[in-house]
């Protein structure tokens, strides 16, 4: 079972064109992770965001929590063709992590 | 320094046959996840181990699914009788204490096809 909602579920753009991701829940989490998956590789960890209202920037990545902790979305400026994979957010639920369906992007150059 | 490494990394088998997949988690790391990925979707939480004790097996589909970890290492996720649905790729996470603030360190995944 899905808990997360994120959107859009595909994105193709080019080279130098700015994104933003989404990921929303109807129930609040006390924290969020966002893992970027590459084909044939395991997802690996780029943020995690604990506090409502919370940014964090990794280079051009650009990470909030929404006020309420109920929403997160994922900026990228100026993407580049090795942003390309699936952005995956995901909540804790006791000691496992419960993942959405992820937001697939390519950008081409 | 090594990662989690996961073996084989494509299994192919028969329907209703028996399957073992190995997972070795980063050395140190007592927290052992296992996750499933169909395609088009996020990875699915099957089982959590904290050192050799399943802490959270309530991912497992049914009871042909079934993983050990005997010496709080090395961990082996077993399906019985295949079916077709259970194709997918296998994920293996390891973490270094578990929990909320505990990152997950994933495997590359072993990709089960049933034909």
């Amino acid at each position: 079972t899905q808990l997360l909602e994120q959107s859009p579920q595909f994105l193709s753009i080019q080279e130098g064109e700015n994104l933003t991701v989404y990921c929303n829940s109807s129930s609040v989490f006390s924290s969020l992770q966002w893992y970027r998956q590459e084909p044939g590789e395991g997802p690996v960890l780029l943020v995690t965001v604990v506090t409502g209202g919370e940014v964090k920037k990794l280079k051009r990545l650009t990470f909030q929590f929404g006020d309420a902790r109920k929403d997160s979305s994922l900026h990228i400026t100026a993407a580049q063709p090795g942003d390309t994979g699936l952005y995956l957010c995901a909540k804790n639920s006791g000691y496992a992590l419960n993942f959405g369906k992820g937001t697939s992007l390519l950008v081409t150059p | 320094g090594a990662g989690v490494s996961q073996t084989p990394s494509n299994k192919v088998t028969e329907k209703g046959k028996y399957v073992e997949l190995r997972c070795d988690p980063i050395s140190g790391h007592t927290a052992l996840y296992w996750y499933r990925q169909s395609l088009g979707q996020g990875p699915e939480f099957l089982i959590y181990f904290q050192g050799t004790g399943a802490a959270d097996d309530s991912g497992l589909p049914n009871d042909r699914f079934f993983a050990v970890r005997p010496e709080g290492s090395v961990s082996t996720l077993k399906i019985q009788r295949t079916e077709r649905g259970d194709s997918a790729v296998y994920l293996c996470a390891s973490s270094l204490r578990g929990g909320a603030n505990s990152p997950l360190h994933f495997g590359n995944g072993t990709r089960l096809t049933v034909t």
